[in-house]
């Protein structure tokens, strides 16, 4: 079974604070991504990467980067973390190809808190 | 932009079949989603639908109509424990395997 492994399931910070979400899969899938979720907005992702160094923005990138610097490991970095991204994040993976019912995995998701 | 409409809430009751439906207006189309969310975990895929038609699944089936840019999970046999959220997503051509999601349908089953 594929499987994503965020390493914090809560967290609270200051706002202010570098905060770190790590992400891992280990089924060497080519592609991770890292989503938002928010209530009666539904998920929306915020940026993913499709190779090792290698990143694109998604639909709302303001106020976070990311770093892969290895294949199965995918980092979501809040420069300086404020109230309004408080949040549900889930990372996600999945093989290259956009053909068939290549699906992406998800996560088990991490709360944060920004207080 | 890109817009996926679901109902937000949906309820019914156990043993019985509900259809959930979404409607989606984007700028390519390559494949048609659904996830089931239970309450604090990850979404899990279900379906999958590219071509006209229905998949069935066991319980689940999901239809599509690309030319309506329509779809629907239909859940039959209900248990308790679909009490859940269902995600409709769409992957869009040329974007990678991106997909954008719909807010979600959040299915209450009840005794």
């Amino acid at each position: 079974d594929v499987k994503v492994t965020q390493s914090s399931r809560y967290l609270v910070k200051r706002t202010g604070e570098k905060v770190f979400l790590e992400c891992v899969q280990d089924m060497d899938h080519e592609n991770m991504f890292w989503y938002r979720q928010d209530p009666g907005l539904g998920l929306r992702l915020i940026y993913f990467s499709y190779d090792v160094k290698m990143k694109e923005k998604g639909d709302i990138p303001e106020g976070y980067s990311v770093s892969r610097e290895k294949k199965e490991r995918f980092s979501l970095i809040l420069e300086s973390a404020s109230t309004n991204q408080t949040s549900m994040y889930l990372c996600a993976s999945s093989t290259l190809g956009q053909g068939g019912g290549n699906t992406i995995y998800f996560g088990e998701g991490s709360w944060l808190t920004v207080v | 932009g890109q817009n996926i409409d679901q109902p937000t809430e949906m309820t019914a009751t156990e043993g019985a079949i509900v259809q959930i439906n979404c409607t989606y207006q984007t700028s390519g189309f390559n494949g048609l989603f659904w996830y089931q969310q239970h309450a604090g975990e990850a979404p899990t895929f279900l379906s999958y639908n590219v071509l006209d038609g229905l998949e069935e699944k066991g319980r689940f089936s999901s239809f599509l109509s690309r030319s309506k840019g329509y779809s629907y999970l239909l859940l039959k046999e209900l248990q308790m424990k679909d009490s859940a959220s269902y995600l409709c997503a769409v992957r869009l051509t040329g974007g990678g395997n991106k997909l954008t999601f719909g807010t979600g349908t959040q299915l209450k089953v009840e005794l």
